[in-house]
């Protein structure tokens, strides 16, 4: 089982610049979960998915942030333009079947610095 | 809305004593409550979880945890802990709905150091 794949692991960037980042879920999952790390508001919920479909993006920080899930095997988070405040670490995580109270199975993270 | 409070932002411990971690929660329902553990550059792993049944949950790696509706709390405990339990704790809530997936809401975590 390769679990929740992420990349890049690590992306430097600078300040107005596109940044895309990576999730390939564990198959068979129909939940995915996009989450931001920071020192200072720790981890938050972004958005998630439910059988590739948006189910809650109330915590998308602003319309810089999109996220897409064109298929069951695949999502993006894109921050157009990047700011240096999104620097933070980005992690990717899924369910199974999107049952409540269900295991989440996170990703090694995605590190973003923004310069 | 729902929110986790983590009072000890750092806890030290001497390896082979005991451990407990504290975690609050405020919420309008039956809590889903999880404890997951970061090791440095890692992502987060599931340590145990708790919605129904026994207030008293098992999880992996020897740790354990208690549900207690009085007092909104949901501690992390282990008996002895190993240099290798060295790594951040977070507690979540997840939130009640009628079905479907949700989100879940972290505490800031608790960053563990074992002094040998």
């Amino acid at each position: 089982d390769a679990g929740v794949i992420q990349s890049p692991r690590h992306e430097v960037t600078e300040m107005g610049q596109e940044v895309t980042l990576r999730c390939k879920p564990i198959s068979g999952h129909n939940s995915l979960f996009w989450y931001r790390q920071t020192m200072m508001r720790g981890l938050e919920l972004l958005i998630y998915f439910n059988n590739n479909v948006p189910i809650d993006d109330s915590g998308m920080p602003e319309d810089r942030f999109s996220a897409k899930m064109p298929n069951a095997s695949f999502s993006t988070l894109k921050i157009q333009p990047s700011e240096p405040r999104d620097s933070a670490v980005y992690f990717c995580a899924s369910s199974l079947s999107g049952t409540r109270g269900e295991t989440q199975y996170f990703g090694p993270g995605t590190r973003l610095l923004v310069l | 809305a729902q929110s986790v409070t983590q009072p000890d932002i750092h806890i030290t411990v001497s390896e082979g004593a005991s451990l407990e971690l504290r975690c609050n929660y405020s919420y309008g329902a039956t809590p889903y409550l999880f404890w997951y553990v970061q090791s440095p550059g890692q992502g987060l792993q599931l340590l145990l979880k708790y919605f129904s049944g026994d207030t008293l949950v098992q999880g992996i790696k020897g740790f354990e945890a208690e549900f207690k509706r009085s007092q909104s709390s949901f501690n992390l405990r282990k008996p002895s802990v190993h240099w290798s339990d060295a790594a951040e704790y977070f507690c979540a809530v997840g939130p009640y709905s009628g079905g479907g997936a949700d989100g879940l809401t972290f505490g800031k975590g608790t960053h563990l150091i074992i002094q040998p």
